[in-house]
């Protein structure tokens, strides 16, 4: 089990298919992570919130679009998905001082058919 | 941000120790080592982390040369279960939502 909890943990979705992917954590941490890892790469960053707000895009396409409503909460939208985004994707957390290491959740296997 | 390099896999056997250097040459006077360990299907995990001279907790050691261009993980005593991916990750120390960018990482297989 992990501090950082991802819903659901498995996602197959049509390419016009609206879903989103959920994260919370309860630990105080104010920095949250989206990553993206495909099969046997490391994981890749897509976003990064620091205080409930975007501090990092990694240049990340807009059918993409993550949001943080609260301290404990984390979301991505996904619309008009291709099959390429098929990946696993991983929400992390850390604390907003310096150093503080990612704590993963378990991640989402989104598979876009 | 510094780049990492690491083995793309590395061998052992149950009760040996485990050595795995990752060579970040262009790391800054801020940047903090960070080693995580993946098994499949699930998100990485924390190990160890350091700034400079050796770290050791309850799992592992970290030992980092005085010109910090490269670090090494020393797992003691491995077992079936410690077969996994290990990344080392470079970072800024300026406060959370850093830009930490994993490796290649390393495949660490244990046998009996």
């Amino acid at each position: 089990d992990t501090e950082v909890t991802q819903t659901p943990k498995h996602l197959v979705m049509g390419m016009t298919n609206k879903k989103s992917l959920k994260c919370e954590q309860h630990m105080g941490h104010r920095a949250m992570y989206w990553y993206k890892q495909k099969a046997k790469k490391p994981p890749e960053l897509m976003f990064v919130y620091s205080y409930e707000k975007l501090s990092i895009n990694e240049s990340v396409p807009s059918r993409f679009s993550p949001e943080c409503p609260n301290s404990s909460l984390l979301n991505l939208h996904l619309h008009a998905l291709q099959p390429e985004d098929s990946a696993l994707y991983l929400c992390a957390s850390s604390l907003p001082q310096g150093n503080s290491p990612l704590h993963f959740g378990n991640g989402t296997r989104l598979t876009v058919t | 941000l510094a780049k990492t390099t690491q083995p793309i896999s590395m061998d052992s056997y149950e009760g040996q120790e485990v050595n795995i250097t990752c060579s970040h040459n262009n790391i800054a006077t801020n940047d903090y080592i960070t080693w995580y360990q993946q098994f499949p299907s699930q998100g990485p995990r924390f190990i160890i982390q350091g700034y400079k001279t050796k770290v050791t907790n309850e799992v592992a050691s970290l030992f980092i040369p005085a010109d910090r261009k490269s670090s090494t993980l020393s797992l003691p005593r491995v077992s079936l279960s410690d077969t996994a991916v290990y990344y080392c990750l470079v970072g800024p120390f300026t406060g959370g939502g850093n830009k930490l960018t994993f490796g290649t990482g390393t495949q660490l297989k244990v046998e009996l």
